[in-house]
């Protein structure tokens, strides 16, 4: 199994402040063949299902905000959240879709400070 | 708009059979090119992808349950089902249902019901 590991555990930043999650894969999630990177983050607001906010490591699904952005390739990414809002208050993980089992980093939450 | 409802009981007791339904509205589960997932959320801890079913029938499992999941397709109702057996205390957690498209590679979990906690307690 493709382990996947975020980094912090939980950040707390001020409204309008920059946020960054780290995820670390055990093993490449790029695929050569059509120069893609199978990771995809999500947002858990409490309460709700897992959102799908960005996938291919860097495009942003449909109706999500700019401010959310996604980098990295290989075995390493991260997850931006520029100009923090209350509304971005929940748990962010990534995932790897590179091949089964899909797995999920342990999650980082997010809080205003 | 694709939507997922799932449904079952919400009180299972040890060694019984945990079993649940994800009703499909605005799709087909008999689309090509869709695959439908089950993931399950320990109580205030990470995600945990289940296994999934494609139209076709064929099915793939995360080893961890060491074969104790079965996922099954209704087409006529379209729903798929999910069988969890024996199930500990250990099973105790939100069991939701999602979609993901198979469009030249796998894609990611695009659509999500909104879940359903199960417990597992005599």
């Amino acid at each position: 199994d493709i382990v996947m590991t975020q980094s912090p555990d939980s950040l707390a930043a001020s409204l309008g402040e920059r946020a960054t999650i780290n995820c670390k894969s055990s093993q490449s999630v790029f695929y050569d063949s059509n120069n893609k990177n199978y990771l995809a983050w999500y947002q858990q607001r409490p309460g709700q299902p897992p959102k799908l906010l960005i996938y291919w490591a860097s495009t942003r699904e449909s109706g999500v905000p700019d401010r959310f952005s996604g980098s990295g390739s290989g075995t390493e990414f991260t997850l931006t959240i520029s100009g923090l809002q209350a509304e971005d208050v929940a748990v962010y993980y990534c995932q790897q879709y590179y091949n089964t089992p899909w797995t999920f980093g342990q999650g980082t939450k997010v809080e205003i400070k | 708009q694709v939507q997922l409802q799932e449904s079952g009981p919400g009180l299972v007791k040890p060694s019984q059979t945990l079993s649940l339904t994800c009703t499909v509205s605005g799709g087909s589960v008999s689309s090509g090119g869709y695959y439908w997932n089950w993931v399950r959320q320990h109580p205030g801890k990470g995600l945990e992808w289940i296994g999934y079913i494609y139209a076709s029938g064929s099915t793939s499992y995360n080893p961890s349950l060491k074969s104790r999941a079965s996922i099954s397709l209704d087409t006529s109702k379209n729903h798929f089902s999910l069988n969890l057996s024996p199930v500990t205390a250990a099973d105790t957690a939100v069991y939701y249902c999602a979609r993901l498209e198979y469009n030249s590679g796998w894609q990611p979990l695009d659509y999500w019901g909104q879940g359903t906690l199960v417990t597992v307690s005599s």
